[in-house]
């Protein structure tokens, strides 16, 4: 079964700093890898998608990248601003596990203005 | 285009009661996945449904069930209702291809007293 980590948990920045936030899952026999942001009490806005051919994705200030051999996958925030403040998820989509996505537990990012 | 709406946003329900929840997938969208997310748990898989059809079904127990119609609009439906079924429900739909992602609904919050 896959299994899906994010690290930090929790993370606080000044306004302006680039940031890193990381995702590692246990097997690497993947469809692809998805970045969400959720506000408090809200649904999951996605921010990016992966699929496992490809090594970056980016979106405006936003650049995430895939290492599948590793079983890891980043997202770099460039300039964070207050309204970036969210939790963070990741979600990562088994080759061989059914048509189910599994998501890490996230990581709640406050930028201080 | 309309994104995925989720009906109703809000639900308070007493224990031993049930409820139904509806999602209507975005146009063209055939797969519709349910998932349950708790503070403790974070997000746990439901099921999916893709042609009116259960594809895949998470660990939950058989009060939990849904369907899905001909128009791909599903339904949930929890029976018997207790205190710990209290969380946000979230339904996504994607285009059954490997390299889609998910698009979520802005999920309904159900509190069961």
């Amino acid at each position: 079964k896959q299994e899906v980590t994010q690290i930090p948990a929790a993370l606080s920045v000044p306004e302006g700093e680039n940031l890193v936030l990381n995702c590692s899952f246990t097997d690497s026999a993947i469809y692809n890898l998805q970045w969400f942001r959720q506000d408090p009490g809200k649904g999951l806005t996605s921010l990016l998608l992966i699929q496992s051919s490809q090594r970056e994705q980016t979106s405006g200030r936003l650049n995430a990248s895939l290492d599948k051999s590793s079983g890891r996958s980043t997202l770099y925030i460039a300039a964070s601003q207050p309204g970036d403040s969210a939790t963070y998820l990741c979600a990562v989509r088994p080759r061989f596990d059914g048509n189910q996505f599994y998501f890490g537990t996230g990581t709640s990012l406050t930028v201080i203005p | 285009k309309a994104g995925v709406t989720q009906t109703p946003r809000y639900l308070i329900k007493t224990r031993g009661q049930q409820v139904t929840l509806s999602c209507s997938p975005i146009s063209g969208h055939r797969s519709v996945s349910w998932y349950q997310q708790t503070p403790g748990q974070g997000l746990q898989f439901l099921f999916e449904y893709f042609s009116e059809t259960q594809r895949n079904k998470g660990n939950f127990p058989g009060r939990f069930s849904g369907r899905q119609f001909s128009n791909s609009r599903s339904e949930m439906n929890v029976s018997t209702l207790e205190l710990g079924d209290s969380a946000l429900y979230l339904c996504a739909s994607r285009y059954d291809q490997g390299g889609y992602g998910y698009t979520f609904g802005s999920g309904t919050r159900l509190t069961v007293v």
